[in-house]
């Protein structure tokens, strides 16, 4: 079957660096996505992978390693904005036309 | 562009009533989706669209029905809302399904059932 692992809630600094980690099984892999959700809105789009590597995007990176079916999210120079949870998403070519599946999401504080 | 737009915002039913949750999307996106959210889980699939006149269930479609007469609006219908049923509704849509194809959400639409 598939699942999703994160973790639940993380803290970190204003400034620091943070590393938000991401393990899933698939029978199809199609894709990982990473969706920022800040609390009473939507998820928006942050970053997707689909080869192995690192993806930057400005303060924000994302890595994947499809062999070891994991991914984390990297956030650099955190700003209190960043207090927001962040949810993992794997595309499954196994699941009905290529449907996401979605982690619970981490919830990510950020103090001063 | 408004991008996707959701109502109502909130909505309180009692046990047994019906309603429908209406989504609509300005971007001229093929697919369309209905999540549920829930406090430490994963957003969970309804129902999706793939176009005008073709849906299908996903994960969790028991107790909902929707329609896609337009490439514009896919609303979804609660039949007779039960307590499981309290959650926050979010609807996506997607230019498609493959490759980097990301989802834009409606702002959500939260549900009370009593």
């Amino acid at each position: 079957g598939q699942n999703i692992d994160q973790p639940t809630e993380m803290t970190a600094t204003e400034g620091a660096i943070v590393q938000i980690n991401c393990t899933y099984q698939t029978s199809g892999f199609n894709g990982l996505f990473w969706y920022q959700q800040h609390a009473g809105e939507a998820p928006t789009f942050l970053s997707y992978n689909v080869l192995d590597g690192l993806e930057e995007k400005g303060r924000f990176s994302s890595f994947l390693s499809r062999s070891k079916g994991y991914s984390y999210l990297l956030l650099k120079e955190l700003q209190m904005k960043d207090s927001a949870s962040y949810l993992c998403a794997v595309r499954d070519r196994g699941v009905s036309n290529y449907q996401l599946i979605w982690g619970a999401g981490t919830k990510l504080i950020i103090k001063p | 562009n408004a991008g996707v737009t959701q109502t109502p915002k909130f909505q309180v039913l009692k046990t047994g009533q019906s309603m429908t949750l209406q989504c609509a999307q300005d971007m001229n996106h093929e697919y369309m989706s209905w999540y549920r959210q829930d406090p430490g889980m994963g957003l969970r699939l309804i129902h999706y669209s793939v176009g005008a006149g073709i849906t299908d269930q996903g994960e969790v479609p028991n107790g909902y029905n929707v329609s896609r007469s337009t490439t514009e609006d896919f609303p979804l219908r609660l039949l007779s809302a039960a307590p499981s049923q309290t959650s926050v509704y979010f609807c996506a849509s997607s230019p498609g399904l493959a490759d980097s194809y990301e989802q834009y959400f409606g702002p959500g639409t939260r549900l009370t059932v009593t």
